[in-house]
């Protein structure tokens, strides 16, 4: 098993250009996270997506949208990509809302300038 | 939403002393608690979990956490640190009828030979 996926690992965009953030889990996992990590600030929730075909927003969703493509795989897109949106992206799955233990993808590190 | 603290942003020990990160959160029922670990350059994985039972916690690579109900607290502890321990170390949080998670700011152990 892969785990969680994500591509890609690096990127660097100018303000104002576009991208997709891709994630991919293996687990059969229903629900799905995209975070932000910056510095001292921990992990803040982008959107997530309970299961397949749901969407929501977390603490953090404006710049973002979000598409759960299907059960696998869920990704994260910056249609106007501004230098505060510079961070690691995290990608998270897990199996349920009970315990909710969640599995993290190896993080995607994007500068914007 | 809950609210997570981690005090000390940094701590340094020496390889063989005893690691403890403290951690307290805000809920007033007794929530899902979580630590997870994050190597250099990796994503996060998850060292052990407070659901409900056994307040003292064990995990993987001998560290161990401990729920106080009283303080609203679950701090993590390593009797003996490596040099392999040096990564950083988040407390996160959920009610137990939301699968999302509240992180802490994160702490930075470095372990010094």
């Amino acid at each position: 098993n892969a785990g969680v996926t994500q591509t890609p690992k690096f990127q660097v965009l100018k303000t104002g250009q576009s991208m997709t953030l891709q994630c991919a889990q293996d687990m059969n996992h229903n629900s799905m996270y995209w975070y932000r990590q910056d510095p001292g600030m921990g992990l803040r929730l982008i959107y997530y997506s309970a299961s397949e075909g749901t969407t929501d927003k977390g603490e953090v969703p404006n710049g973002y949208n979000v598409s759960r493509l299907n059960k696998r795989e869920f990704s994260l897109r910056l249609e106007s990509a501004a230098p505060s949106q510079t961070s690691v992206y995290f990608c998270a799955s897990s199996e349920s809302r009970v315990n909710n233990e969640q599995f993290f993808g190896p993080g995607t590190r994007l500068t914007v300038l | 939403a809950q609210s997570v603290t981690q005090l000390g942003s940094h701590v340094s020990v020496s390889e063989g002393a005893l690691v403890l990160l403290r951690c307290n959160y805000s809920s007033s029922v007794p929530p899902y608690l979580f630590w997870y670990v994050q190597y250099p350059n990796q994503g996060l994985q998850l060292l052990l979990k407070y659901t409900t039972g056994a307040t003292l916690v064990k995990g993987i690579n001998g560290f161990e956490a401990e729920f106080n109900k009283s303080q609203t607290s679950f701090h993590l502890r390593k009797p003996s640190v490596h040099i392999s321990d040096t990564a950083e170390y988040f407390c996160a949080v959920s009610e137990m009828d939301d699968y999302k998670l509240s992180f802490g700011a994160g702490t930075t152990v470095t372990v010094r030979a």
